[in-house]
């Protein structure tokens, strides 16, 4: 079967780290997606992995491990902004992709 | 031009209506897709066209009827509609093909919020 993992909520402070885990069993693999979705609004691209290793671009970071089937996604210095839902999403092949549950971010002052 | 459009935003119909929902994008892609998402789950494929052709049917009823009318726009046909239906409609659209070391990234619409009474 397909399943993508992902923690349903965390909260952090405003101007600290954070890193949001997602796990994936896919039948096929060609690439990790993160993807940000405030309430309301479509999802926006932020990250792509599809070689182990980190990926970094900005205060956001995206990790890949394609062994164990993990990645992460690490959000520094974190602003009230960064307050949205986190999508990981994996694509298993042509066209087709599947997404997460969602983490839903909640940043504090 | 980065972005893609759908309208209407927001649409109210009954199970016996027709109505259509409308996607365009001007970036050049040629394939695009329409995602069904309800409240805190995340968007669940319905279908894919590539250069045109429909390339993807996720056994999605045929109360919903896609079309792409040219490689700029996506239509998205409804009819009898079940409340149950009811779901914020996303359209997105990527490369149709990737380049090495880049990923098939989509780009989103703001979708369309369905209520169907």
């Amino acid at each position: 079967g397909q399943n993508i993992d992902q923690p349903t909520e965390m909260t952090a402070t405003e101007g600290a780290i954070v890193q949001i885990n997602c796990t994936y069993q896919t039948s096929g693999f060609n690439g990790l997606f993160w993807y940000q979705q405030h309430a309301g609004e479509a999802p926006t691209f932020l990250s792509y992995n599809v070689l182990d290793g980190l990926e970094e671009k900005g205060r956001f970071s995206s990790f890949l491990s394609r062994s164990k089937g993990y990645s992460y996604l690490l959000l520094k210095e974190l602003q009230m902004k960064d307050s949205a839902s986190y999508l990981c999403a994996a694509n298993t092949g042509g066209f087709k992709t599947i997404f997460g549950a969602g983490t839903r971010l909640f940043v504090k002052a | 031009d980065t972005e893609v459009t759908q309208t209407p935003k927001h649409l109210v119909m009954g199970m016996t209506n027709k109505k259509s929902l409308k996607c365009e994008q001007h970036m050049g892609h040629r394939a695009m897709y329409w995602y069904k998402q309800k409240a805190k789950k995340p968007p669940e494929l319905m279908f894919v066209y590539s250069y045109e052709k429909l390339s993807i049917n996720e056994s999605v009823p045929s109360r919903f009827s896609p079309e792409c009318p040219n490689s700029s726009l996506l239509n998205l046909h409804l009819h009898a509609l079940q409340p149950e239906d009811s779901a914020l409609y996303l359209c997105a659209s990527s490369q149709e093909v990737r380049l090495a070391g880049t990923g098939n990234e989509q780009f989103f619409g703001p979708g369309t919020r369905l209520t169907v009474l």
